[in-house]
């Protein structure tokens, strides 16, 4: 089986501050990993993914990720956030290889609050 | 955008009756599958298709079940509505890595359904 842990639930930052959201997993198996952007009332915007390579990625809007096989995480920063990034930020895992039919396992969110 | 399409995008039922959702895409893929959203949970897989005719279930398909007839359609049924369904509902469309694929899943907007 596998899970995704999202170490906070909500993160208060001010403008122009850096931020970093934090996402461990687990599996027994290799995993493909995605950040997800959630603005309120729309679907899920895909920020960034992780399928092999790098291990550092860069996504829309400023924000990258890194994935770290031996701490089994994929915490997601920006250097410099603005109001606009205030939403909840979805971590995600599916078996690599297509092994699970892509199905995801999602964390429970983080809400990222931007103030001036 | 990722051509997903749900409809309807709000509805109010009573319980016990039978409420379908439908999920139309415009790009052909393969895979398709059903969240649900409640607050503290993240994203709950109902079901999921990887092809015409070929459905199974996800973590939470008690009270539901799904219909793929033809590639751009995916229809969710709640055979008798209970107030416990009431959730926000996400279609969502998988491109599998390699060739042109992208390696991704996309979401439609959503459907908020309220059982009263």
């Amino acid at each position: 089986a596998q899970s995704v842990t999202q170490l906070d639930s909500q993160v208060p930052v001010f403008e122009e501050a850096p931020v970093e959201l934090r996402c461990n997993y687990s599996s027994s198996v290799s995993v493909y990993l995605f950040w997800y952007v959630q603005y309120p009332n729309q679907g899920l915007q895909l920020l960034l993914k992780y399928l092999s390579g790098s291990t550092l990625v860069k996504g829309i809007n400023g924000f990258e990720a890194e994935f770290n096989k031996s701490q089994t995480s994929f915490h997601l920063r920006k250097p410099s956030v603005h109001i606009s990034d205030t939403a909840e930020y979805f971590c995600a895992i599916t078996r690599g290889s297509g092994g699970s039919n892509y199905k995801l396992t999602f964390g429970k969110g983080t809400l990222l609050t931007v103030n001036p | 955008d990722a051509g997903i399409t749900q409809s309807p995008r709000h509805k109010v039922t009573e319980t016990g009756t039978p409420v379908t959702l439908r999920c139309h895409q415009t790009e052909n893929h393969r895979y398709m599958y059903w969240y649900r959203q409640d607050p503290g949970h993240g994203l709950r897989l109902i079901h999921y298709s990887y092809g015409v005719k070929d459905t199974d279930k996800g973590e939470v398909s008690d009270g539901y079940s799904v219909s793929r007839s033809k590639t751009e359609d995916f229809l969710l049924t709640l055979e008798s509505a209970t107030s416990s369904q009431t959730s926000v509902y996400f279609c969502a469309i998988s491109e599998p890595p390699g060739g042109t694929g992208r390696g991704s899943t996309f979401f439609g907007q959503g459907t908020r359904l309220t059982v009263v």
